[in-house]
């Protein structure tokens, strides 16, 4: 495979449920992304990894957690999460993070529904 | 505060040019970007402005002008495979990136 690939494309989860997306690239990049995409609103940056370094938005609940055990693997785990987290979670990679002027290449995206 | 703004949604006719706008207002600038993206799938990077002026790529051109804090996207020949949103997102001086919330073009026959 080739891009940047998200798993899985579609999940609903109810509020008390534990799940984890997962977001594979295969393009050498050394940083990658989670973005969150509701209908009508800018991407709002959740979490960056670079070079096992991270930057996260101080304004994502606590609910959500990401892991990044290598450069080509990322996760979201998801727990106990609100009806107003439904959106479309984007993963994207890059070939540095932090500085430049990096081009993102994003995956499909995981669209989440929590009832 | 940091700001982008493009219209909502745009509607043209197959065959035709348009011009979507995006205006900007970000602590520092580092460049701007055009992602295109159609429903249900992944954005795909367009172009990168950081000088003033037009880059053209086909039948996609993108302008910038820094001292108006403004861009455009422009589309010719626009065909049915063009209806999807179009993201603006420049960087600012710490090379964040700042989106808009995208424009939805729709195409006609």
């Amino acid at each position: 495979e080739t891009g940047v690939t998200q798993t899985p494309r579609h999940l609903v989860m109810g509020m008390t449920n534990k799940k984890s997306l997962k977001c594979e690239q295969h393009l050498g990049h050394n940083a990658m992304y989670w973005y969150k995409q509701s209908a009508k609103k800018p991407l709002e940056l959740m979490f960056v990894y670079s070079l096992e370094e991270r930057v996260e938005n101080n304004s994502v609940p606590s609910r959500f957690s990401p892991e990044c055990p290598n450069s080509s693997h990322l996760f979201l785990h998801l727990h106990t999460l609100q009806p107003e987290d439904s959106a479309l979670y984007l993963c994207a990679s890059s070939e540095t993070g932090f500085s430049g002027a990096n081009v993102l290449t994003f995956g499909a995206g995981s669209r989440l529904t929590v009832l | 505060g940091q700001n982008i703004d493009q219209p909502t949604e745009m509607t043209a006719t197959e065959g035709a040019i348009v011009q979507i706008n995006c205006t900007y207002q970000t602590s520092g600038f580092n460049g701007l970007f055009w992602y295109q993206q159609h429903a249900g799938e992944a954005p795909t990077f367009l172009s990168y402005n950081v000088l003033d002026g037009l880059e053209e790529k086909g039948r996609f051109s993108s302008f910038l002008s820094r001292s108006k804090g403004y861009s455009y996207l422009l589309l010719k020949e626009l065909q049915m495979k063009d209806s999807a949103s179009y993201l603006c997102a420049t960087l600012d001086s710490n090379y964040q990136l700042i989106w808009g919330a995208g424009t939805k073009l729709i195409i006609k026959p």
